[in-house]
């Protein structure tokens, strides 16, 4: 079993939706990432969590300490956001990773 | 931006050939790792090191080894490429610390492909 779940596995949305992509995991953690990978690329963090809500930009994401759950939101999304996006933690010394969310924004 | 790099970025090599993946960084980063990642698939642990001279396996290390006689450099070796690895490798470091080690940067990517 996965230390870390993610949902939806792949997601069409039509440019300007509103998406959310959500991230189940079941170790302790001290933080959790949101990456994101675009096709032939690296990975990059988006965000690093320890509790609460962040925002950047059009991209907002949220942690539930105590439910371990995390969900990455897209306000108006845009084709530029296609993209594969990997819900990470840190436990202890290692990192562990969801499958990822492959993301395709249609015009 | 991370200052994490990864050489060569594509590679394609017969069966049996051995080959180095390199890995620098220069963020002074204690903690580095590699990871493979098949399309669509979760980054597996291949090796990671805390430190110079301090390496371990991760959960699939199998005939793969690595170096760390530097801080920077933590190289990724095949000794016989099979088409099984295939793949694209993925390098990253971290800093140690509580709370500064929660972070984490990742290399551009080496796809290698075995024929």
């Amino acid at each position: 079993k996965n230390e870390v779940e993610q949902s939806p596995q792949n997601l069409t949305a039509q440019e300007g939706e509103f998406i959310t992509i959500n991230c189940s995991y079941s170790v302790g953690i001290s933080a959790l990432h949101w990456l994101q990978q675009h096709p032939g690329g690296g990975i990059v963090s988006l965000f690093m969590l320890s509790s609460g809500k962040k925002k950047h930009g059009r991209l907002i994401a949220t942690i539930n300490i105590q439910e371990k759950h995390s969900s990455l939101h897209i306000t108006a999304s845009h084709p530029r956001d296609s993209a594969v996006y990997i819900c990470a933690v840190r436990s202890g010394n290692q990192f562990y990773f969801g499958t990822g969310t492959s993301l395709t924004v249609i015009p | 931006e991370a200052d994490i790099y990864q050489t060569p970025r594509y590679l394609v090599i017969g069966t049996g050939k051995k080959i180095t993946l390199e890995c620098s960084q220069t963020m002074g980063h204690d903690k580095m790792y590699w990871y493979q990642q098949d399309p669509g698939m979760e980054l597996h642990l291949i090796h990671y090191s805390y430190g110079v001279n301090s390496t371990e396996k991760g959960d699939l290390s199998s005939e793969s080894t690595v170096s760390r006689i530097r801080t920077e450099h933590f190289p990724l070796t095949l000794e016989s490429a099979r088409p099984s690895h295939t793949s694209q490798y993925l390098c990253a470091s971290s800093p140690t610390g509580d709370s500064a080690g929660n972070t984490i940067y990742f290399g551009e990517g080496s796809w290698l492909t075995v024929v």
